[in-house]
């Protein structure tokens, strides 16, 4: 079957530190991928989208990598700030045909 | 700019009632919008892709009689739950895409609450 798998446990991360968050899919071969930030009853808001010729995206603070032989995404917030804390959302498009597939997510919270 | 419009927020309606939520695009027109459900730490699930002037796609399971999806226009999606059931509960999000953007821009939500 068709998964995308995000850590279920919350991240907590000391403010100022790097927090690193997984999504590994399988049985998918996406030419992109795609990573979201949802707050607690809000919708999601796009962060990053990384295509399958690119080994690593930066936006500010934000960094992603995507290993296409792995099956994983790597997404990263450097230097954390409280209002960071929210669940981070990993998305693709399985079939290109703009039907998005989303992961759980993983809650971070950055500690003051 | 991208901005989606949802509304309304949150709706408590009673069992066998109808309810209605609006999609709008505010500063682009999206041709197709896109419904989401998503149960509390569960991942957003796809429900139906809705194409403006023609008929809404559904997604395996969801029942198309029951999600009533009008994309009269350019600018507007609207999601009607018909004969609401309690387990019909849940958070429905809308999204639409720019193709001058990247990713897909994503409404605020609705929580729906079926008593």
């Amino acid at each position: 079957s068709q998964k995308i798998e995000q850590n279920s446990e919350a991240l907590n991360i000391q403010e100022g530190k790097t927090a690193t968050l997984t999504c590994n899919y399988t049985n998918y071969s996406p030419a992109y991928l795609q990573w979201y930030r949802q707050d607690p009853g809000r919708g999601p808001v796009f962060l990053l989208l990384i295509r399958e010729n690119e080994k690593e995206k930066r936006k500010e603070r934000l960094k992603v990598t995507f290993d296409t032989t792995l099956k994983q995404s790597l997404f990263h917030i450097t230097a954390s700030q409280p209002a960071d804390s929210a669940t981070y959302l990993c998305a693709l498009d399985p079939y290109g045909n703009n039907r998005l597939a989303f992961g759980k997510g993983n809650q971070v919270v950055v500690i003051p | 700019g991208a901005v989606v419009s949802q509304h309304p927020s949150r709706v408590i309606c009673k069992s066998g009632t109808s309810v209605k939520i609006e999609c709008r695009s505010l500063d682009f027109q999206a041709t197709t919008m896109f419904w989401y459900r998503q149960f509390p730490k569960q991942s957003l699930m796809l429900m139906a892709t809705s194409n403006e002037g023609s008929k809404a796609t559904y997604e395996q399971g969801v029942e198309k009689d029951k999600f009533l999806i009008n994309h009269a226009s350019l600018t507007l999606s609207t999601l009607t739950v018909t004969s609401a059931h309690p387990e019909d509960s849940s958070f429905y999000i809308c999204s639409a895409t720019n193709l001058d953007r990247d990713g897909y821009t994503f409404g605020s939500g609705t929580r729906l609450t079926v008593v």
